[in-house]
């Protein structure tokens, strides 16, 4: 299995938005609509935060959010807040394997 | 509320063992997939083992492969990952993973905290 292709770090301002795209193959990404999403705080557990492309979890704000186009899976946070800088993960189902395949994650720096 | 709780984690020396648990609670144990995922210092997220809702079906990454072996006993909600021949680049934070489906995984709904494994002389 082959991770995931993230950007290694991408950054904005309070307020802004940003995107953080995630690339993979026909075999994982875009062949199956099971992309998720995870944050991670230094020091602490990922959390789920997109689920199936585009679905967030009830505790999570409309703030983000999640679509697919072909092979590459994107995350969006709109209104950026401090509290958003992290590191944040793709996932993807790949039918050839059971095991989940990540991304190289990438670190989200809010200006 | 789900809880996940690793425990095992410690210094091992090359060649070594451990036996990491995971005890959950507050949902259904029988009915979901569960995964170890690792994560080295300053690295990613790997993904080493899964094993089905029924303990029945199991895979392992190939890094992995023949070293490590996960279980479950779904009469306790533990679940298990029996390390041996650990090697340096096994040092890492293991965490114990929630699977939203009952044997595959496609997507993680919640993580344990985490334990460290350091594999030193």
């Amino acid at each position: 299995q082959s991770a995931l292709t993230q950007p290694a770090s991408v950054s904005g301002s309070p307020g802004q938005s940003i995107t953080i795209s995630c690339t993979g193959t026909s075999g994982d990404v875009g062949g199956y609509n099971y992309v998720s999403w995870y944050q991670q705080h230094p020091g602490k557990a990922p959390k789920l935060m997109i689920f199936d492309v585009s679905n967030r979890p009830s505790a999570i704000s409309s703030r983000f959010s999640g679509s697919k186009s072909g092979n590459t899976a994107s995350l969006t946070i709109s209104g950026l807040q401090a509290e958003d800088e992290a590191d944040y993960y793709c996932s993807s189902y790949a039918g050839s394997s059971t095991l989940v395949v990540f991304g190289g994650g990438t670190k989200l720096t809010v200006l | 509320e789900v809880r996940l709780v690793e425990s095992g984690g410690g210094l091992v020396q090359p060649g070594g063992s451990l036996r990491l648990s995971c005890a959950a609670s507050g949902f259904t144990f029988r009915s979901h997939a569960m995964i170890w995922v690792r994560q080295a210092p300053g690295k990613g997220l790997e993904c080493v083992s899964i094993i089905s809702g029924s303990g029945g079906g199991t895979d392992y990454a190939d890094s992995v492969k023949g070293r490590l072996t996960i279980s479950r006993d779904n009469s306790k909600s533990t679940l298990y990952l029996q390390m041996n021949s650990l090697r340096a680049e096994d040092t890492a934070v293991y965490y114990c993973a929630k699977a939203e489906g009952f044997s595959v995984v496609t997507s993680v709904d919640y993580w344990g905290q985490g334990t460290l494994v350091t594999v030193s002389s």
